[in-house]
């Protein structure tokens, strides 16, 4: 089975513009979350998709929003983009009932933001 | 609140050498989930472990081995006879049990080992 797949892999962005990232997780996965590690602050959940459905938020903005699609597809969209944006940004997907039932998630290689 | 803290910042080593990475997790459910994950150089997490709070038996897989102790609210992860390969950033991660649960990680513990 192909691994959870993020693209772009590198961006490069100005202060105001807006991203859109991409993850595909592995096949027959329906839950998808996303983190966000940054020297300072490490590690930090942003939300989890399960069936097309926002089951979770973290603590960011509402500049950082996402999706999922039917095929369990999701993106990533952070609007109005600061420098401390500047992350990896991670993709996880878990099979069966996601994180509510304690399944392990399976990461991507991840999307390095710079903001300048 | 869930919270997980990982107090070593830093552990240099020497292979061959054991070593011990500590993690101390706070969280008022009855049922939650323990998780160890590592990161290499190349940035992506790789899953190694999976603990429910219900289960404190000890595991080993070769090399390692984890020590689970509600008591304390401890799970700790040990390499014995520690390779170079083995350098890694490892976080350790606790979840709930229900639905909107969040994954939250501890900040991390870097481990380098020399030969």
């Amino acid at each position: 089975k192909a691994g959870v797949t993020q693209t772009p892999r590198y961006l490069i962005k100005t202060r105001g513009q807006q991203v859109t990232l991409s993850c595909s997780p592995i096949s027959g996965h329906r839950s998808v979350s996303w983190y966000q590690q940054t020297p300072g602050q490490g590690l930090q959940f942003l939300f989890e998709y399960f069936s097309e459905t926002q089951r979770n938020k973290g603590n960011f903005p509402g500049r950082f929003s996402g999706r999922q699609f039917s095929n369990s597809r999701s993106e990533m969209n952070v609007s109005t983009l600061e420098l401390g944006d500047s992350a990896l940004y991670l993709c996880a997907s878990s099979p069966d009932k996601g994180l509510a039932k304690g399944n392990e998630q399976f990461f991507g290689p991840g999307t390095r933001l710079t903001v300048l | 609140a869930q919270k997980v803290t990982q107090a070593q910042t830093e552990i240099s080593v020497v292979e061959k050498e054991d070593v011990t990475l500590d993690c101390v997790y706070e969280t008022r459910d009855t049922t939650y989930y323990l998780f160890w994950y590592k990161q290499p150089p190349s940035g992506e997490l790789v899953f190694l472990i999976r603990r429910n709070s219900f289960d404190e038996q000890n595991e080993i897989s070769g090399r390692y081995s984890w020590n689970f102790q509600k008591s304390t609210s401890s799970f700790n992860f040990t390499i014995t006879a520690s390779q170079v390969v083995d350098s890694a950033v490892y976080f350790c991660a606790l979840s709930g049990n229900q639905a909107g649960t969040a994954l939250i990680f501890g900040k991390g513990t870097t481990l380098s080992v020399s030969s």
